[in-house]
């Protein structure tokens, strides 16, 4: 069974702090990791899909490392605002079909 | 472009009740295509996935089923429903290296 695991499982913060959420999946079969950003009972919105080892994404304020070697991803915000509140996602692309999601971690960002 | 139609967007059945939710695309051929749900307080669990038509893998034990009659249609049913079938239900269609997903069901079995 494949485990991705996310931490931490919850992060309150203040309006324009800058945060950080880790992503750990196996180092074995990797094709692609997948950040998300979800609200409950609504589609999730893709944010990132990184496919190689030191590869850097950013979207805005939004960024994302990837280290498939050692199997972790890390997701950055930079001075975090009320609608950045969501629940984050990320997702391991195994070769040969399945995404297995993490469990996500929920942020709260107060005004 | 493809696009993804799931329905419907809410539901609520009685306990023992048949289940019947449908997952369409359009814009590719022979596309793969994946079930999930939220439980409460959980995150988005993989319940089965399809490569082609007739073609299903489960991942978890479970009271439900799915089904590939054609080649852009998904559907995830359930004989009798219980209690613990409640939950948010996506239905995802992979291109290359993402994934798109339909607008949800929100199923709740009372």
């Amino acid at each position: 069974i494949l485990n991705v695991e996310q931490s931490p499982q919850s992060l309150h913060v203040q309006e324009g702090d800058s945060t950080n959420f880790t992503c750990s999946f196996p180092s074995s079969n990797f094709y692609a990791l997948h950040w998300y950003r979800w609200e409950t009972a609504k589609s999730p919105e893709a944010l990132f899909v990184m496919t190689l080892n030191g590869d850097e994404k950013k979207k805005g304020r939004i960024s994302a490392t990837l280290n498939t070697k050692e199997g972790y991803s890390y997701l950055y915000i930079k001075g975090s605002q009320p609608e950045d509140s969501a629940t984050y996602l990320c997702a391991f692309l195994e070769y040969g079909n399945k995404l297995v999601f993490g469990a996500g971690t929920i942020l709260r960002v107060k005004s | 472009s493809q696009t993804i139609h799931q329905w419907p967007a809410t539901l609520v059945q009685p306990v023992g009740s048949p289940l019947s939710l449908e997952c369409t695309v359009e814009g590719t051929s022979n596309p793969n295509l994946y079930w999930y749900r939220q439980a409460a307080g959980r995150g988005l669990q993989l319940l089965f996935y399809s490569v082609g038509i007739g073609q299903i893998s489960s991942e978890v034990p479970q009271n439900l089923s799915a089904s590939r009659p054609q080649d852009r249609q998904f559907i995830l049913s359930s004989k009798k429903l219980l209690l613990s079938d409640s939950g948010f239900y996506l239905c995802a269609l992979r291109i290359l290296y993402g994934y798109t997903f339909g607008s949800g069901t929100r199923l709740t079995v009372v």
